[in-house]
């Protein structure tokens, strides 16, 4: 079965501080996607950023960086640098790979909501 | 580029009664993608259409329905509303196959 787990149901930070907020998964997917959304307060989820099961880069943009880690199944989120816009909750998701009958059936961690207090 | 539309912003029911939230993708994306965010239970997918079919549907009771239209928007409806239908649903939208979605502001149904 796939599964998403976000440990941290709330994280509380002084601005200017850096938050990394975990994510681990399961699937027995050899193949499969694993995403970060943003929630402000208006409800809109905004994408942030896809990864491959075979792209174990890490990669950077901006303040944020993405730590994935397939031998642990996590793919963490770091803040640098935290600003109060960064409020929001955080939702890490799952999907099977392409071709499979399900893969746009996103399984979704409940989500950290992050507060960023000035 | 207007982004993902969904309306009514809040819907307010009683209980038996039915529901019916509408959404507006991208211009441009087929595929709408339909997920509950009810409190304490994260998000749930509901439904995808795709050109217009229903493509994939996800553990929820029959009278959660909807439909694709030929311009691509799409409606949910919720017959039979029960108390536990209370959430945020919200409506994503995507091009093609691929994996990134774009979701609107979501629709805070309540049932009384």
């Amino acid at each position: 079965a796939q599964k998403v787990t976000q440990a941290q149901t709330e994280i509380s930070v002084v601005e200017k501080e850096d938050v990394t907020l975990d994510c681990v998964y399961e699937t027995r997917d050899t193949t499969y996607y694993l995403f970060w959304y943003k929630q402000p307060p208006s409800g809109e989820l905004v994408f942030l950023i896809r990864r491959n099961s075979f792209d174990e880069q890490n990669e950077i943009s901006g303040r944020y960086s993405w730590n994935f880690q397939k031998s642990t199944s996590s793919f963490n989120f770091t803040i640098t640098a935290s600003q109060v816009v960064d409020s929001a909750v955080y939702f890490c998701a799952l999907s099977g790979g392409l071709g499979a009958g399900n893969n746009r059936k996103l399984i979704w961690g409940l989500g950290t909501s992050l507060a960023v207090n000035p | 580029e207007a982004g993902v539309t969904q309306s009514p912003t809040h819907l307010i029911k009683t209980r038996g009664q039915q529901a019916t939230l509408r959404c507006s993708p991208i211009s441009g994306h087929t595929s709408v993608y339909w997920y509950q965010q009810a409190l304490g239970l994260g998000l749930q997918f509901l439904l995808w259409y795709d050109e217009g079919e229903e493509r994939n549907r996800g553990n929820f009771p029959p009278r959660f329905s909807g439909r694709q239209f030929p311009n691509y928007s799409s409606e949910l409806n919720v017959n039979a509303l029960e108390l536990e239908d209370s959430a945020l649903y919200l409506c994503a939208s995507s091009l093609g196959r691929l994996e990134e979605l774009f979701f609107g502001s979501g629709t805070q149904l309540s049932v009384l």
